[in-house]
C-alpha cells in the first residue's frame, strides 16, 4: 500500500532542458513534502521542500509544485545539469506526525 | 561535522546468521530514523526514536527485527535470523528536532543475506 507514489522509475532529459520529476500522494492529511536527491553509494540528501499551505516553493534552479486537490507535487528542475543525474525521492509526513513517507525514487539521467 | 556514520556498509551473511547495523548519528540530533530501501518498496521507514525512546516501530516487519539507541550517539539494528528477503540497503538518518524537515541520512549498508 504506497501512499507516496512515483510511476516514472525513469527519466532522460537534454543537458539545458527541464526535468520535470513527478508524484502522488493518497493520504489527504499529509501536510509537509520534500524531495531529496541521492547519488550511487550515498544515502539521500534534502532538496527541496513545501508545506500545504503553499502550492509553489523555489530555490534556484529548483521548483516544486503542490496540487492538493489533485494529491499531487513536482519537481522541476531548469536548467537541467549532467550533475543532476541522481535518483529522486519524494516524501510525505502527515499532521501531527514526523513520520516521513518516501516514494520509490525516479532515476533521471541528464544527458550532455 | 563527519555526518551520520553507518557501519558496515557492506554485509554478507548466511541465511539464519544474526546481523547487527550500526548508527551514530550527527551530534545534537535528537531524532534518529531506519530506513530500508528496495527496488519495490523504495525507502521504507522502518522506526524512529526520539531522545532516545522508540516513537513509531509500526514499519518493523516482523519480530526478527529489533532496533535499540542505548544512548544519544548510538544506534543498532538487529536481524535474527536473517534471511535472503532482507536483503536491501539500510539506512540511518538523524535530524536535530522531531519533526525537522531534514534528514541527514548515513551512506548505508548494503546487507546480502544468502
Amino acid at each position: 500500500d504506497q501512499q507516496v507514489k512515483q510511476n516514472s522509475p525513469s527519466l532522460s532529459v537534454q543537458e539545458g532542458r527541464i526535468s520535470i520529476l513527478n508524484c502522488d500522494y493518497t493520504n489527504s492529511m499529509f501536510d509537509y513534502f520534500l524531495w531529496y536527491k541521492k547519488y550511487p553509494a550515498e544515502g539521500p540528501t534534502f532538496l527541496i521542500s513545501i508545506s500545504s499551505i503553499k502550492d509553489k516553493n523555489e530555490d534556484g534552479r529548483f521548483t516544486v509544485f503542490l496540487n492538493k486537490s489533485a494529491k499531487h507535487l513536482s519537481l522541476h528542475i531548469v536548467p537541467s545539469q549532467p550533475g543532476d543525474s541522481a535518483v529522486y525521492f519524494c516524501a510525505a509526513r502527515g499532521s501531527g506526525t514526523y513520520k516521513y513517507i518516501f516514494g520509490t525514487g525516479t532515476r533521471l539521467k541528464v544527458l550532455a | 561535522d563527519a555526518g551520520v556514520i553507518q557501519s558496515p556498509r557492506h554485509e554478507v551473511t548466511e541465511m539464519g546468521q544474526e546481523v547487527t547495523l550500526r548508527c551514530k548519528p550527527i551530534s545534537g540530533h535528537n531524532s534518529l530514523f531506519w530506513y530500508r530501501q528496495t527496488m519495490m518498496r523504495g525507502l521504507e521507514l522502518l522506526i524512529y526514536f526520539n531522545n532516545n525512546v522508540p516513537i513509531d516501530d509500526s514499519g518493523m516487519p516482523e519480530d526478527r527485527f529489533s532496533a535499540k539507541m542505548p544512548n544519544a550517539s548510538f544506534s543498532t539494528l538487529k536481524i535474527q535470523p536473517s534471511e535472503p528477503r532482507d536483503s536491501a540497503v539500510y539506512f540511518c538518518a538523524s535530524s536535530l528536532a522531531e519533526g525537522s524537515e531534514k534528514l541527514f541520512f548515513g551512506s548505508g549498508t548494503q546487507l546480502s543475506v544468502l
